[in-house]
């Protein structure tokens, strides 16, 4: 079946420093990847998305390439700030009409200034 | 503004109890989600509805029960069938079922067992 492996957390960095999350996928098909953040006390909010191979999703800052030859989508920012402190979830959806989300288990980022 | 919105944020259930978990969106989506997530374990899919008055079990429904009477509603029971209950409920919508569109979160509610 269907999974993603992140990365696993918590990750703790200093405030400008460069953050990669390591999302790896194993699905049949084509599928599209998300990256979603998830803040205190809080639901999802999509960061970005990319549907097909050698996409690029970017968003706030934060990249993520669709790797097919190597299945993978991590997630990159140059310079964190305190305020991306949240957990992040990688995620797939198989491209056979079917809208379920597989997710990883999530990567707890912690900014420290 | 359009959004998805979830009721109570926290909610204690009693031993034997049934309790029921409110999501609605008024975003004029077709289909809707609830998901579990439990620590260290990301989100895992409990039922979906596709369109009203039609709905799936996910990867986990035992101990749980829909409905979709409405379009803009989809509440969630969490039975006394469901013996650890405790976890973090997200409601999800998305425009249509099978494209691929994103999914819209609600913020959630905590349930913990008395």
């Amino acid at each position: 079946g269907d999974s993603v492996t992140q990365m696993e957390g918590p990750v703790t960095l200093s405030e400008e420093a460069f953050l990669t999350i390591n999302c790896t996928y194993t699905a049949t098909g084509y599928p599209s990847l998300f990256w979603y953040v998830q803040y205190p006390g809080e639901g999802l909010q999509l960061l970005l998305k990319a549907t097909k191979a050698d996409d690029k999703g970017s968003n706030k800052g934060f990249e993520a390439t669709y790797r097919k030859e190597t299945t993978s989508f991590h997630l990159e920012k140059g310079s964190v700030q305190v305020s991306d402190s949240a957990v992040y979830f990688c995620a797939l959806a198989t491209n056979f009409g079917n809208e379920k989300l597989t997710f990883g288990t999530g990567t707890r980022l912690t900014i420290i200034p | 503004d359009g959004g998805i919105t979830q009721s109570p944020k926290y909610l204690f259930r009693k031993e034997g109890q049934n309790v029921t978990l409110s999501c609605e969106q008024n975003l004029n989506h077709d289909a809707m989600y609830w998901y579990r997530q439990d620590p260290g374990q990301g989100l895992r899919l409990i039922y979906y509805s596709q369109i009203v008055n039609d709905f799936q079990k996910g990867d986990i429904a035992e101990g749980y029960s829909v409905s979709r009477e409405k379009k803009e509603s989809f509440p969630l029971t969490v039975t006394s069938a469901q013996k650890n209950p405790t976890a973090f409920y997200l409601c999800a919508s998305s425009i249509v079922w099978g494209s691929q569109e994103t999914q819209y979160f609600g913020p959630g509610t905590r349930l913990l067992v008395l």
